[in-house]
């Protein structure tokens, strides 16, 4: 499973757009690039994935260059309830896998 | 609601004691996660079951154990329970094994053991 790092974390003001990198340098060429949220004491949600270029839904956008050696979560105009930890998980099952979710990135929204 | 089921949500026993969590997968989804989060800790995966087989192995302790069974329920057994057994346990379902597949969580099971 391909290795992620992504900040610890990061503070925003509501109306702001976040963007949260994460890098992937070991990444294979089947991997997807999938993006969780997870509030406090919930279970982490999906939010987007991708395997190139941008992809874009209603709740954010992934951007990942040419190379798919990093990504991009972009959230447009957050708000207080955006206030939650972000997981960026890449890569295909090989079994015997330690983790699958790293520390992720938390995002902490100020008024 | 994510269509998954655990319970119960909390538990609180004792030390050296045992305690069975369940889940109920999404409908239709066929392969269950198992995974323990300490108190601001990421997720550690604990293991996997695909169709009622054992899928993948995380993390998971020795005194813990999991199944599948053919209603596609799982269960997580955890026996000689240590105070830094206490976290939440998460369940959650995808259709099939990849982990490119989207995870469906559960509400998650507080265990306190005291």
């Amino acid at each position: 499973l391909a290795k992620t790092t992504q900040p610890i974390s990061m503070d925003s003001y509501e109306g702001q757009e976040v963007n949260i990198t994460c890098s992937h340098n070991n990444i294979a060429t089947n991997d997807y690039i999938t993006w969780y949220q997870q509030f406090p004491s919930q279970g982490p949600r999906f939010i987007i994935q991708g395997y190139k270029t941008k992809v874009t839904n209603e709740v954010a956008s992934l951007f990942i260059p040419a190379d798919r050696k990093s990504s991009t979560l972009s959230l447009p105009r957050v708000s207080l309830s955006d206030t939650a930890v972000y997981y960026c998980l890449v890569g295909e099952q090989t079994g015997g896998f330690k983790t699958i979710f790293g520390a992720g990135t938390r995002l902490f929204v100020k008024a | 609601d994510s269509g998954v089921t655990q319970t119960p949500k909390h538990l609180i026993t004792a030390t050296g004691q045992r305690v069975t969590l369940r889940c109920s997968p999404r409908s239709g989804d066929l392969s269950v996660y198992w995974y323990q989060q300490s108190l601001d800790q990421g997720l550690q995966f604990l293991i996997q079951y695909y169709n009622g087989e054992e899928r993948a192995k995380g993390n998971i302790l020795e005194r813990f154990s999991a199944q599948q069974f053919p209603d596609l329920h799982s269960e997580l057994n955890l026996s000689s329970l240590e105070l830094g057994d206490s976290a939440l346990y998460f369940c959650a379902s995808s259709v099939a094994t990849s982990v490119n597949n989207e995870q469906f969580f559960g509400p998650g099971t507080r265990l306190t053991v005291l």
